[in-house]
């Protein structure tokens, strides 16, 4: 299958920092990029969906502020984590979706704020 | 209010045996499911995907089937190992392209 890299694999910060994570897409061009977050013993629960060259679409619920998103290339997205506090420590995992409608996923990112 | 339901419960199977897990859903009308597996601190591996026009498919040991009429996925690997110990997802794509997880099942291969 198609591979999704993530950056870094693990992070910790001190509350009230921001962290970037990236999300590239390394054998295939993908227009459509998602961002998730999972919690301990939890499912997968979508953040945004992040379109090259437009702006981001966020999920109800989720800060557009506080979560930035940038899809500056067919191959690369960023998550950017604004002003962190423990409450944001999860596990983030980013995936691409390609022209047959699968979407392959980053091996993920674990943050833990401080 | 849509749902996608798998069973929380782990499923204990004997190395050998075949793994049947299942995926129902409500209010959906999906033109297509994923099945992914899930290892601990690790991102989903993407498995099967079939369309809503497709009864079963089958790749290596693994096989899904997708009655649209019961809303249900069944999800099965045959010949299991210890190797296949893991959480599988099942996903539905909803408006906009977006994936939503069921509450996967964990799976564990006794040798």
């Amino acid at each position: 299958g198609a591979v999704v890299s993530q950056h870094p694999s693990r992070v910790i910060c001190k509350s009230g920092t921001s962290v970037k994570i990236e999300c590239r897409s390394l054998d295939f061009q993908a227009t459509t990029m998602f961002w998730y977050r999972q919690f301990p013993k939890q499912s997968l629960m979508l953040m945004a969906t992040s379109n090259e060259g437009s702006k981001a679409t966020y999920e109800q619920g989720v800060e557009k502020d506080k979560f930035l998103i940038n899809h500056a290339s067919l191959t690369l997205s960023t998550l950017t984590v604004t002003s962190a506090h423990p409450e944001d420590s999860s596990f983030y995992i980013c995936s691409a979706r390609s022209n047959y409608n699968e979407q392959f996923f980053g091996p993920g990112t674990r943050l833990t704020v401080l | 209010s849509q749902k996608i339901e798998q069973n929380s419960e782990a499923l204990n199977i004997q190395e050998g045996k075949t793994a049947t897990l299942t995926c129902n859903y409500t209010n959906y009308s999906p033109a297509y499911l994923q099945w992914y597996r899930q290892d601990p601190g690790r991102g989903p591996v993407f498995l099967l995907l079939i369309r809503e026009n497709e009864k079963e498919k089958r790749k290596e040991r693994l096989k899904v089937t997708f009655d649209t009429t019961l809303k249900q996925s069944l999800f099965h690997i045959t010949a299991s190992q210890p190797a296949d110990s893991a959480t599988y997802l099942c996903a539905l794509e909803a408006a906009g392209n977006k994936l939503t997880f069921g509450g996967g099942t964990r799976v564990l291969v006794k040798p």
